[in-house]
C-alpha cells in the first residue's frame, strides 16, 4: 500500500492567495483526518470525516478554512484567503476500524509558508 | 475540551540508556496510542492500547495504558541514535465516530 498521500509537500504563497492542499487515504479506509501542526500549539485537529462525511469541524479556525471530501479515496483543505498566521505543517491522516485498525497513519505533510 | 498533557517535554539521554515519558489526560479514553515523529515527517503508528492495564511491547519499547484510564506510560530501553524524534501519546474514544485527541509531544535526543 502507498499509505497517505499528500500534495503538495511544500508551498509558499503570498498573503490573500487562495491555498489548497489535498490528500488521497489508503484505500478501505473510512476516516480522514486534517491536523495542523505548529511549534505553539502542537498537532491540531482541525477537521475528520466519516465514510466521506464531515462529523467534527469545531477544530477549523475560521471560515477562510474549508475542507471536502467529495469521494473515499480524496479530500481537499482549503484557505481561502491564506494569512501568515496559516503558515504550518498541515497533515492528513487515515483510519480503517473495520479492519481492526485504531491507530490513524499520516502522510508527510504538507509545509506551507504564508509570506 | 480533552487535554492531553506528556512529560518531560524534552530529554536528553546517553545511548544504551533507558526512556520513560508519561501522558496524562483530564478525562477517561478507551483508547490509547503512542506515535513517533521523525524530522519533517508525519506520526508513525508505535504501540495501540485498548484496555486499563494493558501492557504491550513493540521491540524495545513497552507501553501501559493506566488503570484510571486516564494516563499512559511509555518505556523505551537501551536507547539507539535512531530513537531521536518527538514522542506524541494519543487518546481516543470508543463508539460513534472515534475522535483522536494528541498530547504535547516529548522530544528526545540521544548522544551516541
Amino acid at each position: 500500500d502507498a499509505g497517505v498521500i499528500q500534495s503538495p509537500r511544500h508551498e509558499v504563497t503570498e498573503m490573500g492567495q487562495e491555498v489548497t492542499l489535498r490528500c488521497k487515504p489508503i484505500s478501505g479506509h473510512n476516516s480522514l483526518f486534517w491536523y495542523r501542526q505548529t511549534m505553539m500549539r502542537g498537532l491540531e485537529l482541525l477537521i475528520y470525516f466519516n465514510n466521506n462525511v464531515p462529523i467534527d469541524d469545531s477544530g477549523m479556525p475560521e471560515d477562510r478554512f474549508s475542507a471536502k471530501m467529495p469521494n473515499a479515496s480524496f479530500s481537499t483543505l482549503k484557505i481561502q484567503p491564506s494569512e501568515p498566521r496559516d503558515s504550518a505543517v498541515y497533515f492528513c491522516a487515515s483510519r480503517g476500524i473495520r479492519f481492526g485498525d485504531f491507530g490513524a497513519f499520516f502522510g508527510q505533510g504538507t509545509r506551507l509558508t504564508v509570506v | 475540551g480533552q487535554q492531553l498533557n506528556q512529560s518531560p517535554q524534552s530529554m536528553f539521554i546517553q545511548e544504551g540508556e533507558d526512556v520513560s515519558m508519561n501522558c496524562t489526560s483530564s478525562s477517561i479514553f478507551n483508547t490509547w496510542l503512542w506515535y513517533k515523529q521523525d524530522p519533517g515527517e508525519g506520526p508513525v503508528l508505535l504501540i495501540a492500547l485498548y484496555k486499563a492495564g494493558e501492557l504491550t511491547s513493540n521491540g524495545r519499547l513497552t507501553a501501559q495504558f493506566g488503570i484510571t484510564r486516564k494516563d499512559s506510560f511509555l518505556n523505551i530501553s537501551a536507547s539507539i541514535p535512531s530513537d531521536v524524534g518527538i514522542y506524541f501519546c494519543a487518546g481516543q474514544l470508543s463508539g460513534g465516530y472515534q475522535k483522536v485527541t494528541f498530547g504535547t509531544g516529548t522530544k528526545l535526543q540521544v548522544i551516541p
